[in-house]
């Protein structure tokens, strides 16, 4: 097994809703993230988890909240987002020399 | 701190060889990669390179030099498939993706 799975693919919330974005990886990578971009922008990094343990958080807001119940799996849950939040969030693993991202999910937050 | 550039944009034709560079500052570095982004989709992997010297995969290949902390992607036989975005990201010391701005690659009949 050599990729990423996200889902949901496209997720449509108000903001008032709970909602949780699902990421898996079963290449043994250690190392997990959470990006998210807009539009003709780069990726831009929120969460890092190595080792099952959040050792990034880019200064993400807490309505973004995430969780690593283990090694294979990442969550991202979401509260009372705003519309500005509408991106497409990317899930990826890592470990030296290799890389890999999920085909992410589309948010649109109304 | 860590730095990456790459040029905006790019055009060039069908059928020919397109290089774009990436140059980069940092303290700490586990390897280069370069990902290719269609619009709309996530990135996809095409190279990566931690050791000096030249990496071919058929129609692509991609540079380091890391004395000159430079990297550059080679397209050959262009298709218009290939019109996307081209994102250089550098692995840091704690083996965490640092991205450029990414190349927006506009091939031309």
């Amino acid at each position: 097994d050599t990729e990423v799975t996200q889902t949901p693919k496209h997720l449509v919330m108000g903001m008032t809703n709970k909602k949780s974005l699902k990421c898996e990886q079963h290449m043994g990578h250690r190392a997990m993230y959470w990006y998210k971009q807009k539009a003709k922008k780069p990726p831009e990094l929120m969460f890092v988890y190595s080792y099952e343990k959040l050792s990034i958080n880019e200064s993400v807001p807490s309505r973004f909240s995430p969780e690593c119940p283990n090694s294979s799996l990442l969550n991202l849950h979401l509260h009372a987002l705003q519309p500005e939040d509408s991106a497409l969030y990317l899930c990826a693993s890592s470990q030296e020399g290799q890389g890999a991202f999920g085909p992410g999910t589309r948010l649109t937050v109304t | 701190g860590q730095n990456i550039d790459q040029p905006t944009e790019m055009t060039a034709t069908e059928g020919a060889i397109v290089q774009i560079n990436c140059t980069y500052q940092t303290s700490g570095f586990n390897g280069l990669f370069w990902y290719q982004q269609h619009a709309g989709e996530a990135p996809t992997f095409l190279s990566y390179n931690v050791l000096d010297g030249l990496e071919e995969k058929g129609r692509f290949s991609s540079f380091l030099s890391r004395s000159k902390g430079y990297s550059y992607l080679l397209l050959k036989e262009l298709q218009m498939k290939d019109s996307a975005s081209y994102l250089c990201a550098l692995m840091d010391s704690n083996y965490q993706l640092i991205w450029g701005a990414g190349t927006k690659l506009i091939i031309k009949p």
